[in-house]
């Protein structure tokens, strides 16, 4: 079956600019993750959804951050004004349960801010 | 507060000759443990990962990784390299019951395999 999927693939947006980025899990899969990961490092976690509830957002950076999966399953990252410094890999993972399994995740989307 | 320390950011290997990637970690109680692989262009695929039993697991493409509970490590050892096992590897924890829900990674090591 298909992976998780994320798009754009790839964003460039000017300073100043919203942007949102696109998480699709897959099916089926009741837990929802994004990370952060900064060039040269590993990712850092951002907020958490067990279905359509946003169990844990103590790692978004800023209020301008804001996540959502209002249905369960897609699941959307947005950011507000963007700054410089949230040039980075923005990575969703999905997991079948609320358990400490294996995460699944895609390929993360390049967010370029200039 | 959980945290993951890979000491080595660089680590070059001969194709064919062992590997051993080091993992140490900061914990509370019941630490659940991974080791991630991350190529180019590609998102992160799961080694293999620990929750307990065992402290010997093995994993996919000929890796393993042991538990030692006494050095809080998770090292990651494969006994032949091949080209293709170039990439990023990510070490990774959650603690059980420790209140957070995203994995804590480390900050990768960078492995190269020259010919």
């Amino acid at each position: 079956g298909a992976g998780v999927s994320q798009s754009p693939r790839y964003k460039v947006a000017k300073r100043g600019q919203d942007v949102a980025l696109r998480c699709d899990p897959i099916s089926g899969h009741v837990s929802l993750f994004w990370y952060q990961q900064a060039l040269g490092q590993g990712p850092e976690f951002l907020t958490y959804f067990q279905n359509e509830a946003q169990l844990d957002k103590s790692g978004l950076p800023s209020d301008r951050f804001f996540a959502e999966r209002p249905e369960g399953s897609v699941s959307t990252l947005k950011i507000q004004r963007t700054q410089q410094e949230d040039s980075a890999v923005y990575l969703c993972a999905s997991s079948l349960e609320r358990d400490y399994n294996e995460q699944f995740f895609g390929p993360g989307t390049r967010l370029t801010v200039l | 507060a959980q945290s993951v320390t890979q000491p080595d950011i660089h680590i070059t290997v001969s194709e064919g000759a062992s590997l051993e990637l080091r993992c140490n970690y900061s914990y509370g109680a019941t630490p659940y443990l991974f080791w991630y692989v991350q190529s180019p262009g590609q998102g992160l695929q799961l080694l293999l990962k620990y929750f307990s039993g065992d402290t010997l697991v093995q994993g996919i493409k000929g890796f393993e990784a042991e538990f030692k509970r006494s050095q809080s490590s998770f090292n990651l050892r494969k006994p032949s390299v091949h080209w293709s096992d170039a990439a990023e590897y990510f070490c990774a924890v959650v603690e059980l019951g420790g209140g957070a829900d995203g994995l804590t990674f480390g900050k990768g090591t960078h492995l190269i395999i020259q010919p």
